[in-house]
């Protein structure tokens, strides 16, 4: 059974910085292209970025390009998210979710339960 | 950037009262790459139907999704008391992935 569980969360003040963490199981992790999106509160789905499965290609969301950064521990079946530069438009649940390929244009097959990220002063 | 349109935006109907959903796209989803999921308060979203059409595992038939090009549906035949939640569309055919706004199924 996939199993993806979040962690990392937390508050902190504009300009902080933040790791994410997902650990994955119940499938071959490198073989799966994984992702982060979030959610504000009450709002809706937003995606933030995607690693390939081998984790040579990233991807980015404008909003937060040049200050998250995506990267995967494939030895330890781990996603990780670091956040930089936070603001308050930054306050939302962050999911990891698995991809049913290797490669990006895929759908997003399952989702962890999600870590809360609050940027405020 | 393709911007996904969801339609109503809450939909109230009975249980067994047949709810159609719809989602509408800028421009052409590539190779009809459009995801429904379902959310619940407090869950993270499940996927429901991918490549427009096709029922993910474990999807109950009374899920069925439709469409191509620009203008896709999803139809909940018989809604069960469990399938009242918030419902997305996504794309997954072009850069950078996109989501629509939800479409909250409510009960009457």
């Amino acid at each position: 059974e996939v199993h993806l569980v979040d962690s990392g969360g937390g508050l902190l003040q504009p300009g902080g910085s933040l790791r994410l963490s997902c650990v994955a199981s119940g499938f071959t992790f490198t073989n799966y292209a994984m992702n982060w999106v979030r959610q504000a509160p009450g709002k809706g789905l937003e995606w933030v970025s995607s690693i390939s499965g081998s984790g040579g290609s990233v991807y980015y969301a404008d909003s937060v390009k040049g200050r998250f950064t995506i990267s995967r521990d494939n030895s330890k079946d781990t996603l990780y998210l670091q956040m930089n530069s936070l603001r308050a438009e930054d306050t939302a649940i962050y999911y990891c979710a698995k991809t049913n390929s290797v490669s990006y244009y895929a759908y997003f097959d399952y989702w962890g339960q999600g870590t809360l990220v609050t940027v405020s002063s | 950037e393709i911007v996904l349109t969801q339609s109503p935006g809450t939909l109230s109907l009975s249980p067994g009262e047949r709810a159609t959903l719809s989602c509408r796209a800028s421009q052409s989803v590539s190779n009809n790459y459009l995801v429904w999921y379902q959310q619940k308060p407090g869950q993270a979203p499940r996927l429901l139907i991918y490549a427009a059409s096709s029922r993910a595992t474990g999807i109950p038939d009374r899920f069925s999704g439709s469409g191509s090009g620009t203008d896709f549906t999803l139809t909940i035949s018989r809604p069960e008391p469990e399938d009242f939640a918030v419902y997305y569309c996504q794309q997954y055919g072009s850069s950078p992935y996109t989501f629509g706004q939800g479409t909250k199924l409510e009960i009457k």
